[in-house]
């Protein structure tokens, strides 16, 4: 079955770069995404990478695709505490011929930034 | 609208009671999706339509939940008998068309069950 694995949890300083790691178990997967939610809000999306794509850079965000070793991460760069938040890594079966089409989400790791 | 609408933004509720929430998707998408997210279960994918059909039921976490979607725009997911392990967010997104599509997401109902 489909699975994202996520670490719950990353602490890093004000300033320095966040990298956000994330696993999935389906090989079909087309599409990968990073959704942000801050507390008591909806899932924000911030970027998703096609899956034949290594990398995509937007911003201070930069996404790396290792589709061999199936892991995706999130990089932020330049952390500011506007940061702090949930990152839900999530893969789409869209385009494998079967499925509902939903998402597939991880459990979602809370960043947290220390002054 | 801009985004994704849904109400109530809160709904608290006794055990046993029916409840209704509603989706606004984002005008023009004909994909339309529900999610719930708790504590225990993360995020978990339920039903999505396309337009107002609605393909694969078998993500409903029982029979107490129905879903129906009309005019191609807002949805509801109703929730019959509610029980205190349905409380949750329920997230509602949307999408151009299904299949591929970024799916873009509304601010939730927090659901209570007491």
């Amino acid at each position: 079955g489909e699975d994202v694995e996520q670490s719950l949890f990353l602490s890093v300083r004000e300033g320095d770069s966040s990298v956000i790691n994330c696993t999935y178990t389906d090989s079909s997967s087309t599409y990968l995404y990073w959704y942000k939610q801050e507390p008591g809000a909806g899932l924000q999306l911030l970027t998703y990478i096609f899956s034949n794509m290594d990398m995509k850079q937007d911003q201070r965000l930069t996404v790396l695709l290792n589709k061999k070793d199936k892991h995706l991460s999130l990089r932020i760069a330049d952390t500011q505490t506007g940061d702090s938040a949930i990152y839900f890594c999530a893969e789409s079966m869209s385009g494998s011929g079967g499925g509902a089409d939903g998402l597939t989400f991880g459990k979602g790791t809370h960043l947290i930034i220390q002054p | 609208g801009a985004g994704v609408s849904q109400s109530p933004s809160n709904k608290v509720t006794e055990k046993g009671k029916d409840v209704e929430l509603r989706c606004d998707p984002i005008s023009g998408h004909t994909a339309l999706y529900w999610y719930r997210q708790s504590l225990g279960q993360g995020l978990e994918f339920l039903i999505y339509f396309q337009g107002n059909s609605a393909p694969d039921k078998s993500g409903l976490p029982s029979d107490r939940f129905s879903a129906e979607r009309t005019g191609g725009s807002v949805s509801t997911l109703t929730i019959q008998r509610t029980q205190q392990e349905d409380s949750a967010v329920y997230l509602c997104a949307s999408s151009l068309v299904v299949g591929g599509e970024t799916q873009y997401f509304g601010p939730g109902t927090r659901l209570l069950v007491l």
